[in-house]
């Protein structure tokens, strides 16, 4: 168990609103990743971070803002959600040994 | 850029048969090679990992791969089917260096028949 956890799990939302997820780590490693997973795709990086402020962009960033003020936390937004964002999202850590261990997920649903 | 192409978006054996599931990648230097899996609902699970130590990796769930560097290739197979073998399997490649950001393939999904 790499000690991660995704909130909310699901979330169903309406075009335009905001949404924001959060995935929390309790190990304390440096690096962290977010990925969505779409039928046909696999899955593609959004945005990581390698540190506490800094965060740089993946394959499919625009439409996304992420942001991590805690080693433990790092949040992934979409300012205005729209139908293409709905997906499942995975949040990832890198361990020591260059391992990246996953979350459970969370699905969302922009109607 | 680096790429992974995995042959075959769906896989069919029978239990206690051989699986094989084809993994071919892209990069202009010899990467870190790995192979997930994800049962229905669930996150992706570390089954194995290929780091330029040896070339025939093994990994959880009787699960091998060997790197072939002249074809490219990281195939993912093992030798008996179990029902319980039924998931999705990804195969991603990362760079050695730096943010090591995974590019995934876009997955087999494998099925077992009794």
């Amino acid at each position: 168990d790499a000690g991660i956890t995704q909130s909310p799990r699901h979330k169903v939302t309406e075009t335009g609103t905001p949404v924001t997820l959060r995935c929390h780590q309790t190990e304390n490693h440096r690096y962290m990743y977010w990925y969505r997973q779409d039928p046909g795709h696999g899955l593609r990086l959004i945005h990581y971070s390698y540190g506490v402020k800094d965060t740089d962009k993946g394959e499919v960033s625009d439409g996304y803002s992420v942001s991590r003020s805690k080693t433990e936390d790092f949040l992934l937004t979409l300012e205005s959600a729209t139908s293409s964002q709905t997906s499942v999202y995975f949040c990832a850590i890198r361990d020591a040994y260059n391992e990246q261990f996953f979350g459970p997920g969370t699905r969302l649903t922009v109607l | 850029a680096q790429s992974v192409t995995q042959l075959g978006s769906h896989v069919s054996v029978s239990e206690g048969a051989l699986v094989l599931l084809r993994c071919n990648y892209s990069s202009s230097v010899p990467p870190y090679l790995f192979w997930y899996v994800q049962y229905p609902n669930q996150g992706l699970q570390l089954l194995l990992k290929y780091t330029s130590a040896a070339t025939l990796v093994k990994g959880i769930n009787g699960f091998e791969a060997e790197f072939k560097k002249s074809e490219t290739s990281f195939h993912l197979t093992k030798p008996s089917a179990h029902m319980s073998d039924a998931a999705e399997y990804f195969c991603a490649v990362s760079e050695l260096q730096g943010a090591q950001k995974l590019v995934f393939g876009q997955g087999t999904r494998l099925t077992i028949n009794p």
